[in-house]
């Protein structure tokens, strides 16, 4: 089955510095793919769409020159947290499509301190 | 603006129970529905959409575009399907794959 996989698992960093989550496609090419972010006891929310080769499309509300997307190739999209603080603490989640069916990352958990 | 809406937070059953998750949404086009199922450390995981029409693991959702429900059933539960499980709603369109989910409710099926 499709797989995608999210680098680190887990985060922590300090308040102010920049962090980068990827997500990669590990056995299919998938030029769309998207970002959730989940809080604590809360659902996903989904922030942005990555697109191979061209601009992010970011969700209502999400500061695209805080979380930066990268889509350079059709396996990997990353994600930059820059000048993180304590209330970007959160899990977040990718996801591809193959098929027509979305398969999840297990997801990056962010602490800043 | 589209919503989905999952009452129920948590949901307690019995072993061979039957059980019925609820799920609502509002949009005003043809939306694609989905349920999700994310069991204990592991990843989140496609349990079934509405087009396929399909029995998965015992599970059935039926869509009833006049209540706008889309509630996920299983005549007899089992303790493996403990889990936390979303409802989702894709619209389509150029706006294909972005999902918007519901609140979640954790299922747990007792011996």
């Amino acid at each position: 089955g499709a797989v995608v996989s999210q680098h680190p698992s887990r985060v922590i960093c300090k308040s102010g510095t920049s962090v980068k989550i990827e997500c990669r496609s590990l056995d299919f090419q998938a030029t769309t793919m998207f970002w959730y972010r989940q809080f604590p006891k809360q659902s996903l929310m989904l922030m942005a769409t990555s697109n191979e080769g061209s601009k992010a499309t970011y969700e209502q509300g999400v500061e695209k020159d805080k979380f930066l997307i990268n889509h350079a190739s059709l396996t990997l999209s990353t994600l930059t947290v820059t000048s993180a603080h304590p209330e970007d603490s959160s899990f977040y989640i990718c996801s591809a499509i193959l098929l027509g069916t979305q398969y999840f990352g297990p997801g990056t958990r962010l602490t800043v301190l | 603006a589209q919503r989905v809406t999952q009452p129920e937070k948590l949901l307690s059953v019995f072993k061979g129970a039957p059980v019925e998750l609820k799920c609502n949404y509002s949009y005003s086009g043809s939306p694609e529905l989905f349920w999700y199922v994310q069991y204990s450390r592991q990843r989140l995981q496609l349990l079934l959409r509405h087009i396929s029409r399909e029995s998965i693991k015992g599970f059935t959702a039926d869509l009833n575009k006049g209540e706008t429900s889309f509630h996920l059933k299983k005549p007899f539960a089992q303790e493996e399907d403990s889990a936390m499980y979303y409802c989702a709603l894709s619209s389509g369109g150029t706006s294909y794959g972005k999902l918007t989910f519901g609140q979640g409710t954790i299922l747990t099926v007792h011996p």
